[in-house]
């Protein structure tokens, strides 16, 4: 496993700003993931933050709206652009490690809550 | 499309006995499931995981099951403890393309009662 810390732990913004999270890691990790837990419903991926090389993105979410960072195999960062109330969230990044060849076994920051007003 | 379901949204169990939490997937790709356990301000934390070549696999207390002809899997904690009591989501990968990507269930909240 790994020490996992996201800064800010929490923050109120005001429409139309931005908010950049980040993401810490303990140790050097290849897969890198954020996360999305709307009030009420489960996770759901944003993207996968890529080492060197621009983010994954699923459906539904767009690199305009959160541009993600991944300088180096320790550190990400999302930023949650031009935000409206429906991005109130709780924010998480997740670093995978290998089990039996696989990387699904994932493991979770504490999460960035934000509230846009 | 919803392709894990944790159809119960709550579960109360006595100290002691045991806890069954239940998931259903519709996916036949994927081949890779795993239960996380959820505090309040905290990030998921991994419990166990269970890959679709078996149909079951213990650790300490957790024990989970997979039907896959019923595409059905369940966690058993025995004997439940009040420190239990949290939010519970399985997760399931497909592998191949979805290399990595996990798809969540809605969760379910566990009471222990002392």
């Amino acid at each position: 496993s790994a020490v996992i810390s996201q800064k800010p732990s929490r923050d109120i913004c005001q429409r139309g700003t931005s908010l950049t999270i980040q993401c810490q890691v303990d140790s050097q990790v290849t897969m890198m993931f954020w996360y999305r837990q709307q009030p009420g419903q489960s996770l759901t991926l944003i993207a996968t933050a890529n080492q060197g090389s621009e983010a994954t993105y699923e459906s539904g979410f767009v690199i305009d709206k959160f541009p993600i960072s991944r300088p180096n195999l320790t550190f990400s960062t999302l930023t949650v652009s031009n935000m409206s109330p429906e991005d109130s969230s709780i924010y998480l990044c997740s670093v995978g490690f290998a089990t039996s060849g696989r990387w699904e076994t994932q493991y979770f920051g504490p999460g960035t809550r934000l509230l846009v007003l | 499309d919803q392709q894990v379901k944790q159809n119960s949204p709550s579960l109360s169990v006595q100290e002691g006995r045991i806890s069954i939490l239940n998931c259903d997937y519709t996916n036949s790709m994927f081949d890779y499931f795993l239960w996380y356990k959820k505090y309040p301000a905290e990030g998921p934390t991994f419990l166990i995981s269970i890959s679709s070549i078996k149909d079951k696999n213990e650790d300490g207390r957790f024990t989970v099951f997979l039907n896959k002809s019923a595409k059905h899997l369940s966690l058993h904690i025995v004997p439940s403890q009040p420190g239990d009591s949290a939010v519970y989501f399985c997760a399931a990968s497909a592998g191949g393309t979805s290399y990595g990507k996990l798809t969540f269930g809605q969760g379910t909240i566990l009471t222990v009662h002392p």
